[in-house]
């Protein structure tokens, strides 16, 4: 069976510095990892995934992530918070043949500080 | 612009009444997720459905809980009877499967349910 270990339930953190939201993963078939973010009150979107090729995956505002087979891990990263990137962001695995089934780690909620 | 459309945005029910959340997914979408949100238990998988198939309710509590989608653009997720513990936040998601999984599900707005 999946699953996803997301092992920071919370990030403070001022603006304009860096910040890591790690993910870790368990799973005994190849997988696709994915993170999403959920502003309040809201659903949640998708920010970048990995399916296959580059290990190293960008969105369009800054945000970046690693896939490492060996650690097993899909860390999120951005050199320089806004406040704006102030949301909860979930870390997702899914895998071939899965239908898109997303299994969701716990969530870390970032917050960004003046 | 596509979106997942839910209804009711906001639910309030005394317990033992019945609640029904509807859901009308991405036109052309043929996977259709529920999921239920909690601060203490995350994001949870309650049921999909591929091709207005049910794949996997494992994650539902059956003896109350039920989901079906009558047609394409209408899936439902029905509580009978409602108890307090079932208050949360549930969200409808779909997506396209054509046999290479993209990952992108794509979120409604979530229906906040609260039983009294």
């Amino acid at each position: 069976a999946q699953s996803v270990t997301q092992l920071d339930s919370q990030v403070p953190v001022f603006e304009e510095a860096p910040v890591e939201l790690r993910c870790n993963y368990s799973s005994s078939v190849s997988v696709y990892l994915f993170w999403y973010v959920q502003y309040p009150n809201q659903g949640l979107q998708l920010l970048l995934k990995y399916l296959s090729g580059s290990t190293l995956v960008k969105s369009i505002n800054g945000f970046e992530a690693e896939f490492n087979k060996s650690q097993t891990s899909f860390h999120l990263r951005k050199p320089s918070v806004h406040i704006s990137d102030t949301a909860e962001y979930f870390c997702a695995v899914s895998f071939s043949g899965g239908y898109n089934k997303l299994i969701f780690g716990a969530g870390t909620r970032l917050a960004v500080h003046p | 612009d596509a979106r997942v459309t839910q209804t009711p945005r906001h639910k309030v029910t005394e317990m033992g009444q019945e609640v029904t959340m509807r859901c009308q997914p991405i036109l052309g979408h043929n996977t259709v997720f529920w999921y239920r949100q909690t601060m203490m238990q995350g994001l949870e998988l309650l049921a999909y459905f591929r091709n207005r198939a049910p794949l996997d309710d494992s994650g539902m509590p059956k003896d109350r809980f039920s989901a079906e989608m009558p047609d394409a653009t209408l899936a439902t997720l029905k509580i009978q009877p409602s108890e307090p513990r079932d208050s949360a936040v549930y969200f409808c998601a779909s997506g396209l499967d054509i046999g290479q999984n993209t990952g992108e599900l794509f979120f409604g707005e979530g229906s906040r349910l609260t039983v009294l």
